[in-house]
């Protein structure tokens, strides 16, 4: 069984700090998700990884498959960076394809 | 390119009772998803349908919980009778279904209370 552990569970940060949250996990994946969600809202999507680095704005996300990590940093955060990030593989070896989440990550950035 | 539509948005019944939420996925993704999420949890998958085919379903309680996709187009899930640990979150997600969630993309959810 894959298992995704995320840390730190939760994180309150200053605006303007650089932001890392990490999630490992424990099998071969065929890509990782880094999803937001914010309080009573739904779920978006913010990267789709198999290899290397994205970068979004001030999202960069990036993933180790040898070492089976993935980070995600955010660069002079925001109070609207506020939310639960959540990382989510995709198991590699065919089958069903829903992904196994991570419990997430509940940032806080004051102001 | 509108979102994946769920109804309703909140619902708030007794035990024993039942409930059904719908889901209307993007034009054209294939695959469809039912996540439930547990507060503080992340979402478990519940049913994968491919078209109007289950893929999986092993996460699924099948004595109280059934779901199905008539017409390989919008899904209902429904829970009967419900239980009080069966407040959650639950969530619908659509994707083209080619391989590693490629147009991954999820409804804003229905939150359940079963008081």
């Amino acid at each position: 069984k894959n298992e995704v552990e995320q840390s730190p569970q939760n994180l309150t940060a200053q605006e303007g700090e650089f932001i890392t949250i990490n999630c490992s996990y424990s099998v071969g994946i065929s890509a990782l998700h880094w999803l937001q969600q914010h309080p009573g809202g739904g779920i978006v999507s913010l990267f789709m990884l198999s290899s290397g680095k994205k970068k979004h704005g001030r999202l960069i996300a990036t993933i180790n498959i040898q070492e089976k990590h993935s980070s995600l940093h955010i660069t002079a955060s925001h109070p609207r960076d506020s939310a639960v990030y959540i990382c989510a593989v995709f198991y590699s070896g065919g089958g069903a394809d829903g992904l196994t989440f991570g419990k997430g990550t509940h940032l806080i950035i004051q102001p | 390119e509108a979102g994946v539509a769920q109804s309703p948005r909140y619902k708030i019944i007794e035990k024993r009772q039942s409930v059904a939420f719908w889901c209307n996925p993007i034009s054209g993704h294939a695959t469809l998803y039912w996540y439930q999420q547990i507060l503080g949890q992340g979402p478990k998958l519940l049913i994968q349908f491919q078209n109007n085919g289950v893929v999986d379903d092993s996460q699924l309680p099948k004595d109280r919980f059934s779901a199905e996709r008539l017409k390989g187009v919008d899904s209902t899930l429904k829970i009967q009778p419900a239980k009080l640990e069966d407040s959650a979150v639950y969530l619908c997600a659509s994707s083209l279904g080619l391989p590693w969630g490629y147009g991954y993309t999820f409804g804003s959810g229905t939150r359940l209370t079963v008081v």
